[in-house]
């Protein structure tokens, strides 16, 4: 079956823009997950979606950032007036359970870069 | 909170050898670790993970790990390199409401 699917692939911006990343995870996966791949951070959890309910924001990098998950299905990550320190490979993971015992399927990622 | 700690940014061993990356983990609760592997430009891919069932894990491609509480060690191991398993490899354990928290993540070289 299909797996996580992200888009666009890759992304450049010039500073100060905005951009709208998409993640559409596995049909019925109920938990979805955004990171952020980047040379000096490594791998780090942004915000996790559990179906329908308010996610938790504190993970986000800054208040530029933020994300909404409609119907319970496809994310969308915005980052407002973006930064060169933005640049990263945005992940995208999905869950069939939530917590840990749900094991987390991810996208290709979107590589954003910022001029 | 959980943490984990890869040792050796680059680890290259030659083809056939045995293949050893390390972790190890910091946790307030008994943890869930995962292995995962990524290749060039493509997304993270489960390799195995550990759910407090069985302390020695077997994974895809032949690669095995063993939780050990008394080190707070999950080493990912496998008897023979193969060129095919060239890639970065990342342990992470289950954070909670914060996701997974990833080590930084190790090279693998293999060397033909």
């Amino acid at each position: 079956g299909a797996g996580v699917s992200q888009s666009p692939s890759n992304k450049v911006t010039e500073k100060g823009k905005d951009v709208e990343l998409r993640c559409d995870p596995i049909s019925g996966h109920t938990a979805l997950y955004w990171y952020r791949q980047s040379l000096g951070q490594g791998l780090e959890f942004l915000i996790y979606f559990q179906g329908n309910s308010a996610p938790d924001k504190s993970g986000l990098p800054s208040d530029r950032f933020s994300a909404e998950r409609t119907g319970g299905s496809v994310s969308t990550l915005t980052i407002q007036r973006t930064q060169q320190e933005d640049s990263a490979v945005y992940l995208c993971a999905s869950s069939l359970l939530s917590g840990r015992a749900g094991e987390q399927f991810f996208g290709p990622g979107t590589r954003l870069t910022v001029l | 909170a959980q943490s984990v700690t890869q040792l050796g940014s680059h680890v290259s061993v030659s083809e056939g050898a045995l293949v050893l990356l390390r972790c190890n983990y910091s946790s307030s609760v008994p943890p869930y670790l995962f292995w995962y592997v990524q290749y060039p430009n493509q997304g993270l891919q489960l390799l195995l993970k550990y759910t407090s069932a069985a302390t020695l894990v077997k994974g895809i491609n032949g690669f095995e790990a063993e939780f050990k509480k008394s080190e707070t060690s999950f080493h990912l191991t496998k008897p023979s390199a193969h060129m095919s398993d060239a890639a970065e490899y990342f342990c992470a354990v289950w954070g909670g409401a914060d996701g997974l928290t990833f080590g930084k993540g190790t090279h693998l070289i293999i060397q033909p």
